[in-house]
């Protein structure tokens, strides 16, 4: 079936370190969302995106898709312990009604 | 932005027996979607719910075990039934463009 594969599965950094996680398909995707999900919390919408090679930023991060429109990087600049959770990448294959969430990359910052 | 009202938001519930989530949405929506998210895990699609007709089951997932009603265009239910503790997950519903979640039923099955 088709897949979407988030790496890395967890990360570990200082405060203040940059952190990014990549998701990446094997097939053409419509478009990609991404969420963010606190502990004990449900996901929360951030972004999506749509274009070829689109680039977008909220604050300190920043969100990329492919050329191809098979991958997708979020990347957040000088983390904060407020950025802690786990953070989804849902794709949507073409003549799909429905996105299909990668495993998540949990994300720890230590003061 | 849709704002989702769902409930319960948490449950614990006996072995056997079944369970109804409900979700309220505060617009009218062509589509409905139900995910499963096992503890530590991503989340799965359950089914599609769209007002009028049966809703869509992905694999691995059955009417029987998981049926769906979607009476309006502003509100579903998702009933996990004959539970067993691998029932226990985070249920959450969410409409049209995905990119809205209720905030989701936490089931605990003893």
């Amino acid at each position: 079936g088709q897949q979407v594969m988030q790496i890395p599965q967890y990360q570990h950094v200082q405060e203040g370190e940059d952190f990014t996680t990549y998701c990446n398909s094997s097939t053409t995707l419509s478009n990609i969302q991404w969420y963010k999900q606190r502990p004990g919390g449900h996901p929360v919408f951030l972004i999506q995106l749509v274009k070829s090679g689109e680039v977008k930023k909220q604050k300190r991060l920043t969100f990329q898709f492919g050329e191809a429109k098979k991958n997708s990087s979020l990347h957040i600049t000088a983390t904060q312990t407020t950025d802690v959770g786990t953070y989804f990448c849902a794709g949507r294959f073409r003549n799909a009604g429905k996105s299909t969430f990668g495993d998540g990359t949990t994300l720890t910052v230590k003061p | 932005s849709a704002v989702i009202s769902q409930k319960p938001s948490r449950d614990i519930c006996q072995r056997g027996t079944s369970l109804t989530i409900q979700c309220q949405v505060d617009s009218q929506v062509t589509m409905m979607f139900w995910y499963r998210q096992q503890p530590g895990q991503s989340l799965t699609l359950i089914a599609t719910a769209n007002q009028g007709s049966e809703a869509t089951y992905e694999s691995g997932f059955v009417i029987d075990k998981f049926p769906i009603s979607r009476p309006n265009l502003t509100f579903s239910t998702l009933t996990v039934s004959n539970m067993s503790p691998e029932d226990s997950s985070i249920y959450l519903c969410s409409v049209d463009t995905e990119a809205f979640f209720g905030q989701g039923t936490r089931l605990t099955v003893v």
